[in-house]
């Protein structure tokens, strides 16, 4: 079974430009969940998507969104970017709504803002 | 509000003895618990999770963490520690209401031969 994918592995941007990352779930989970790992300040929920749908949100700004496609992959978008935002991002997908479901990670994507 | 407090950031063993990662929570519900792992450079891996059931939870790679509500902990233990055990360790409590995942700073467990 093919595990959480996330794209790209490393993505270097300057200060106000947008990121775009992307995550495929695991097949046949339908929440997508999105968390920020930046150094000193732990892992922190950013997003949490199920069925196309919005469910939860961290304590983000609101330049942090995304979105659910039909076959549950998922975007975060980044905009106005700040140096504070390098960070490494981490999807997480799980098999049935609510996040008392385990989560199964991908390896994230890598965002340096120069 | 829920919280989880590790009470180590660094731990270290050498190869062969045991492994003891200490972590409290705070919850005004019944909470859900969880273990991950992260190796350098990579995501999180579940070692085991905690929902009610038995109170000794046995996970993957010889781990096991025991839930003393008295205590409020959810300690991870094992018994006999390897190399390939140094990673970052996190404690996580979820609480069904809507909130996600929040998780503890880590502890990073050294090994030694």
């Amino acid at each position: 079974e093919a595990g959480v994918t996330q794209s790209p592995t490393h993505l270097i941007k300057t200060r106000g430009q947008q990121a775009t990352l992307r995550c495929s779930p695991i097949s046949g989970h339908t929440s997508v969940y999105w968390y920020q790992q930046a150094l000193g300040l732990g892992l922190q929920f950013l997003l949490w998507y199920d069925e196309g749908e919005e469910r939860n949100r961290g304590n983000f700004p609101p330049r942090f969104s995304g979105r659910q496609f039909p076959n549950y992959s998922s975007e975060l978008n980044v905009n106005a970017l700040e140096l504070e935002d390098s960070a490494l991002y981490l999807c997480a997908s799980s098999s049935r709504e609510g996040p008392n479901q385990p989560q199964h990670f991908g390896d994230g994507t890598r965002l340096s803002i120069l | 509000a829920q919280s989880v407090t590790q009470l180590d950031s660094h731990v270290s063993v050498s190869e062969g003895t045991p492994v003891l990662l200490r972590c409290n929570y705070s919850s005004s519900y019944s909470p859900s618990l969880f273990w991950y792992v992260q190796h350098p450079n990579k995501g999180l891996q579940l070692l085991l999770k905690y929902t009610s059931a038995a109170t000794l939870v046995k996970g993957i790679n010889g781990f096991e963490a025991e839930f003393k509500k008295s205590e409020t902990s959810f300690h991870l233990t094992k018994p006999s520690a390897h190399m390939s055990d140094a990673a970052e360790y996190f404690c996580v409590v979820s609480d069904w209401g809507g909130t996600a995942l929040i998780f503890g700073k880590g502890t990073t467990l050294s090994v030694s031969s």
